[in-house]
């Protein structure tokens, strides 16, 4: 079954610029969407299809994917930006999560 | 606007079936372009795909979890549900349930604020 990784955590001093990656085999040819999660809460979709903002997500938020690495780009990190962020694939009616990555603002 | 609500048991024995409930609200669950599913998330883990349906009953479930899971659903109710067989502590978890729209290549878009459920006796 398609894998993707995340690493655990990441750290980033306050208003510079996070990446959170997820890789998997040939990731690129895929559709990745990521959630960011609050303790206690359940996850928001913060990306869809790579590149895609829901409505209300502010410009901040970016990605890209190609190869075998989808990123998370936040720009401006605010203290609100903490969390946890999971990246996902629907892949042959399968549905895959990465296993989070905890962000961390300094 | 759409909302999801999970109900159902906060407490179940090892050894039974662990049965919950989505109830879709503000909206409809029979719309060509959704299907709905539950993801679980174990105390301090990450998250897991449990399954998805469609409204059509077609069903889709994580392999890891296939013999012991079944999801329905009523369009009757605007509901769908989790029954999970033989449960032990490793289920223990908060149980979420989600739309996932086939438009966007199946981003869960909407989720339930989630129900604990604890496998203990």
């Amino acid at each position: 079954s398609y894998e993707l990784t995340q690493s655990l955590s990441v750290s980033v001093a306050l208003g510079q610029t996070a990446r959170i990656t997820c890789e998997g085999n040939d990731i690129g040819s895929k559709n990745i969407h990521w959630y960011q999660q609050k303790p206690g809460q359940a996850p928001v979709l913060v990306l869809y299809r790579d590149v895609n903002r829901p409505s209300g997500i502010p410009d901040r938020f970016s990605g890209s994917n190609s190869g075998n690495t989808a990123t998370l780009t936040i720009s401006r990190v605010q203290d609100g930006d903490e969390g946890d962020y999971y990246c996902h694939v629907w892949d042959s009616s399968t549905v895959v999560f990465g296993g989070g990555t905890k962000l961390t603002v300094l | 606007q759409l909302q999801l609500q999970e109900s159902g048991p906060g407490l179940v024995n090892p050894s039974e079936t662990l049965s919950l409930t989505c109830t879709v609200s503000g909206g409809s669950i029979s719309r060509n372009t959704d299907y709905w599913g539950w993801i679980r998330q174990p105390p301090g883990k990450g998250l897991e795909w449990v399954g998805t349906i469609y409204y059509s009953g077609s069903s889709d479930y994580n392999p890891s979890l296939k013999s012991r899971v079944t999801i329905s659903v009523d369009t009757s109710k605007t509901q769908f549900s989790l029954r999970l067989s033989s449960v032990t502590a490793a289920d223990t978890a908060v149980y979420y349930c989600a739309r996932m729209i086939t438009g966007i290549t199946g981003a869960f878009d909407i989720w339930g604020q989630g129900r604990m459920v604890t496998v203990s006796s």
